[in-house]
C-alpha cells in the first residue's frame, strides 16, 4: 500500500515569513495530493490539491509542487500570518487517500 | 462546509461494550470513510464504501465494522469497545471528478473507552 512521509513535525515561523512542508509518498499509482489544514478541535479542511499531470498550483499565498520522479511533494505558504497557525496534512491516492502524521506549523506575531 | 453531519459528536462508554457511530450526508456522494485520528498518528483508514452495500477495508479495520444501507448514511461499529479505540472518529465522502475524489470530513467524534 501507499506510505506518505511528511516533514517537519513541528515547524515555528516569524510572521511574513516562508513556510515549507514536504511529503514523500511510496505508490507511482497515486494521481491526487491534497493538503488539508486542521485547527485544534476542528474538521481537516482542504485547502490546495495537486493532480499527477500538473507540477505546481497557486492559491494566492499557497502554493503546491509535485515532482513525480521523486515521489514528493511540498506546500508553500509565503507572508505568513498568525491565523495560518494549525497543523497541515499531506495526502497522497487516489479514491482512497493515505495522509502523512502532519506538521504543527505555529506563526508568532 | 459540505452536508455531513456525524452523531454522536461525543460519548463515553465502557470496555467490552458495543457503540454505532452514524455518518450522514446530504450531498448524494457515492464514497464514505471512515478515519481515526490520534496524536502522533495522523488520520487512518478504517473502512470505506464505494457505494449501497460495497465496502471495503482500510489501514486499520481490526474490531471495527461499517454497513451501508442507504446512500446518505454511513455507519461504523466496535462490536465490543477496548481502551485502545479511544480516539477521533472523522467520516468523509467524495465523489469522482475528472478521475480525482476530493474528500471533505465531517466534525468528527471524540469517542472515550474507560
Amino acid at each position: 500500500g501507499e506510505n506518505v512521509e511528511q516533514h517537519p513535525s513541528t515547524l515555528s515561523v516569524q510572521e511574513g515569513d516562508s513556510a515549507v512542508i514536504k511529503c514523500t509518498y511510496s505508490d507511482s499509482a497515486s494521481n491526487y495530493f491534497p493538503w488539508y489544514k486542521q485547527e485544534l478541535g476542528k474538521r481537516p479542511q482542504l485547502i490546495i490539491d495537486i493532480r499527477s499531470n500538473v507540477g505546481e498550483k497557486k492559491d494566492q499565498r499557497i502554493a503546491v509542487t509535485l515532482n513525480k520522479t521523486a515521489k514528493h511533494f511540498s506546500l508553500h505558504i509565503t507572508e505568513t500570518q498568525p491565523e495560518d497557525s494549525a497543523v497541515y496534512f499531506c495526502a497522497a491516492g487516489y479514491s482512497t487517500l493515505t495522509f502523512g502524521k502532519g506538521t504543527m506549523l505555529l506563526v508568532s506575531p | 462546509d459540505a452536508g455531513i453531519t456525524q452523531s454522536p459528536r461525543h460519548k463515553v462508554t465502557e470496555t467490552g461494550t458495543p457503540v454505532t457511530l452514524r455518518c450522514h450526508q446530504t450531498e448524494n456522494h457515492r464514497y464514505m470513510y471512515w478515519y481515526r485520528q490520534d496524536p502522533g498518528h495522523g488520520l487512518r483508514l478504517i473502512h470505506y464504501s464505494y457505494g449501497v452495500k460495497d465496502t471495503d477495508k482500510g489501514e486499520v479495520s481490526d474490531g471495527y465494522s461499517v454497513s451501508r444501507s442507504k446512500t446518505e448514511d454511513f455507519l461504523l461499529t466496535l462490536e465490543s469497545a477496548t481502551s485502545s479505540q479511544t480516539s477521533v472518529y472523522f467520516c468523509a465522502i467524495s465523489e469522482s471528478r475528472d478521475r480525482v475524489y476530493e474528500q471533505y470530513f465531517g466534525p468528527g467524534t471524540r469517542l472515550t473507552v474507560t
